[in-house]
């Protein structure tokens, strides 16, 4: 199996606090992780890929210090937003690599929603 | 940079019918193409995979082809219900990044 689990599954919080968001790969080591934004009936859209134990590479126009990325282990990778603001509202999605594959499997989103 | 584009962006059709989603690529350097489905609200279903050595996948009801060279995949749906009513995505795997279409939302209606 390839399964990937993300928590919370929905957040509210208020302006201006910080939003932990974890993914797991619950039953394989991932050797990448990456993380993805989706707006409101738009697509999906590359936020940064992270390797365990190195630095995360950010895509163009992603705040890294906005959106911090940690990936402490083979397993676990957590998108931290910092400071949040009502225009970060929107759906998280993780996926990850499984060693020797070149597909990514996804988790099943965060819903954060920034008051 | 690649870019990947889905036609139609939506789709309407009545129960039984059979269907056709399109997804284009701009850069034949791809490793595979995928299909996935989403619902509303709801994480990636992945349906089917197809390598960039194969032609074509099919799971089901469903069958995806790939025609690398000209950039093209398509998704075919058999005998449409409405349980299959989603947004359906695909995504090209080039070397470092899967990069997504734009989608198509399909209705199916009894």
């Amino acid at each position: 199996g390839a399964v990937v689990s993300q928590h919370p599954s929905r957040v509210i919080c208020k302006s201006g606090t910080s939003v932990k968001i974890e993914c797991r790969s619950l039953d394989f080591q991932a050797t990448t992780m990456f993380w993805y934004r989706q707006f409101p009936k738009k697509s999906l859209m590359l936020m940064a890929t992270s390797n365990e134990g190195s630095k995360a590479t950010y895509e163009q126009g992603v705040e890294k210090d906005k959106f911090l990325i940690n990936h402490a282990s083979l397993t676990l990778s957590t998108l931290t937003v910092t400071s949040a603001h009502p225009e970060d509202s929107s759906f998280y999605i993780c996926s990850a690599n499984k060693r020797g594959f070149n597909e990514q499997f996804f988790g099943p989103g965060t819903r954060l929603t920034v008051l | 940079k690649q870019e990947v584009t889905q036609i139609p962006a939506a789709l309407s059709v009545p129960e039984g019918e059979n269907l056709v989603l399109n997804c284009s690529f701009t850069d034949s350097a791809i490793y595979n193409l995928q299909w996935f489905r989403q619902d509303p609200g709801k994480g990636l279903t992945s349906l089917l995979l197809i390598q960039s050595s194969q032609r074509e996948q099919t799971s089901g009801r469903l069958n995806a082809s790939l025609d690398k060279s000209s950039g093209r995949s398509t998704l075919y749906i058999a005998a449409s219900q409405p349980g299959d009513s989603a947004t359906y995505l695909c995504a090209v795997q080039g070397t470092d990044k899967l990069i997504f279409g734009t989608g198509t939302r399909l209705q199916v209606f009894p």
